[in-house]
């Protein structure tokens, strides 16, 4: 059992819905991810949350909200999404520290996103 | 120009053969890492094996080894005595930068799958 959790893990929304995806994490580490995994493209890093603050946002189009409570949990807001927004989306966390760390990061199983 | 390059997009290997998996990157930074990640078909991105620049020995977990040929700007991915549930895809990724920076700009991936 992977210690990154999301859901849902499929979700099927018309372009006027407003939904959110959700992401926890259980290994007590203090930066979080969202990544978009679109067929045939490299994954494409969205937005890094560092103990609770935005410290990226690479470029997203505002239709994309992320919200992050506290160090545990992630949302991602969507909202007038367009279907070239169809993807598979990653929730990932690690452990940012000083120390002489690898820094790998863990992810979840994604949330497999199609806008009709 | 692509930070990471995965030039075999598929790949078929007959079960306990030795696979090889390429991977290169391109950097200016003198400090960096490299990852390798496996994506079964659930979609988890789950963490194989790492490589900093400043390492002497080439990485190895199990029957995972990274060839680093820091001249070349190479780290391949060596699986030994495949199984049947290597099948699944397999992601090259780089962090620049020292540790403390955990964003990983990832390849487009190569496909494995493993015959019988």
């Amino acid at each position: 059992e992977t210690g990154v959790t999301q859901t849902p893990r499929h979700l099927v929304m018309g372009m006027t819905n407003k939904k959110s995806l959700k992401c926890e994490q259980h290994l007590g580490h203090n930066a979080m991810y969202w990544y978009k995994q679109s067929a045939k493209k490299p994954l494409e890093l969205m937005f890094v949350y560092n103990f609770k603050e935005q410290t990226e946002n690479n470029s997203v189009p505002s239709r994309f909200s992320p919200e992050c409570p506290n160090s545990s949990h992630l949302f991602l807001h969507l909202h007038t999404l367009q279907p070239e927004d169809s993807a598979l989306y990653l929730c990932a966390s690690s452990h940012r520290t000083g120390l002489q760390t690898t820094g790998e990061l863990f992810f979840g199983e994604g949330s497999r996103l199609t806008v009709l | 120009a692509q930070k990471i390059t995965q030039t075999q997009p598929g790949m078929f290997v007959q079960e306990k053969e030795a696979v090889t998996l390429d991977c290169t990157y391109d950097t200016s930074d003198p400090s960096y890492g490299l990852f390798w990640y496996k994506q079964p078909s659930s979609g988890e991105m789950i963490f194989l094996i790492y490589q900093g620049s400043y390492d002497q020995q080439n990485a190895t977990e199990g029957r995972y080894s990274l060839n680093f040929q820091k001249a070349r700007k190479s780290a391949n991915l060596v699986i030994s005595a495949s199984q049947l549930g290597d099948s699944a895809m397999y992601f090259c990724a780089m962090r620049e930068g020292g540790f403390g920076n955990e964003k990983l700009t990832f390849g487009t991936g190569t496909r494995l799958t493993i015959i019988p």
